[in-house]
């Protein structure tokens, strides 16, 4: 089946350093790409998406490049801030009877120091 | 509007009791998710529901698990003679329709089973 593989956390790192958190995916056929995150004590939001090959999803500073050759969609941000400190997820989608089921890898808990 | 609202978001329970779980969707939203966040599994879908039917409900861990949606609006995740390995944070998500549409989650409800 799907899956998807992020990698292992946590990360610490100090305010304003580049972040990158990898993630690669195995699917059949061209899954929609996600990042969700979840801040402490809140629910998971969405970050960004990337829907077909070479789009890249950005929002908030981040961004990921959807690489088909690589299956891969890594999260990257050129200057962290503390306020960027949570678990973050990769996900896919997988088409289920017509909907969207989400398949996401284990999270990545990053800490931002001051 | 109003975000999914999940309740309640804390709950505590004996081995061997029923529990049920609600998710409220936004408004106007036809598809609905669970998802479960366990430390051994990481985030599993579950089952979702396209207006009030459930077309698959193979993600269902076992048969002491089942959902309902009424009204196409409130969801309703019943599990029957819980176990440890049950406590986890049950996720709800919704979203406009099914394939292509963003997943708005809300924020789980925490469900410990002594």
């Amino acid at each position: 089946g799907n899956s998807v593989t992020q990698m292992e956390g946590p990360v610490t790192l100090s305010e304003e350093a580049f972040l990158t958190i990898n993630c690669t995916y195995t699917a059949t056929g061209y899954p929609s790409l996600f990042w969700y995150v979840q801040y402490p004590g809140e629910g998971l939001q969405l970050l960004l998406k990337a829907t077909k090959a070479d789009d890249k999803g950005s929002n908030k500073g981040f961004e990921a490049t959807y690489r088909k050759e690589t299956t891969s969609f890594h999260l990257e941000k050129g200057s962290v801030q503390v306020s960027d400190s949570a678990v973050y997820f990769c996900a896919l989608s997988e088409l289920i009877q017509g909907a969207q089921k989400l398949v996401f890898g284990q999270g990545t808990r990053l800490t931002i120091n001051p | 509007g109003a975000g999914v609202s999940q309740s309640p978001s804390n709950k505590v329970t004996e081995k061997g009791k029923d529990v049920e779980l609600r998710c409220d969707p936004i408004s106007g939203h036809t598809a609905l998710y669970w998802y479960r966040q366990s430390l051994g599994q990481g985030l599993e879908f579950l089952i979702y529901f396209q207006g009030n039917s459930a077309p698959d409900k193979s993600g269902l861990p076992s048969d002491r698990f089942s959902a309902e949606r009424t009204g196409g609006s409130v969801s309703t995740l019943t599990i029957q003679r819980t176990q440890q390995e049950d406590s986890a944070v049950y996720l709800c998500a919704s979203s406009p329709g099914t394939s292509g549409y963003t997943q708005y989650f809300g924020p789980g409800t925490r469900l410990t089973v002594l």
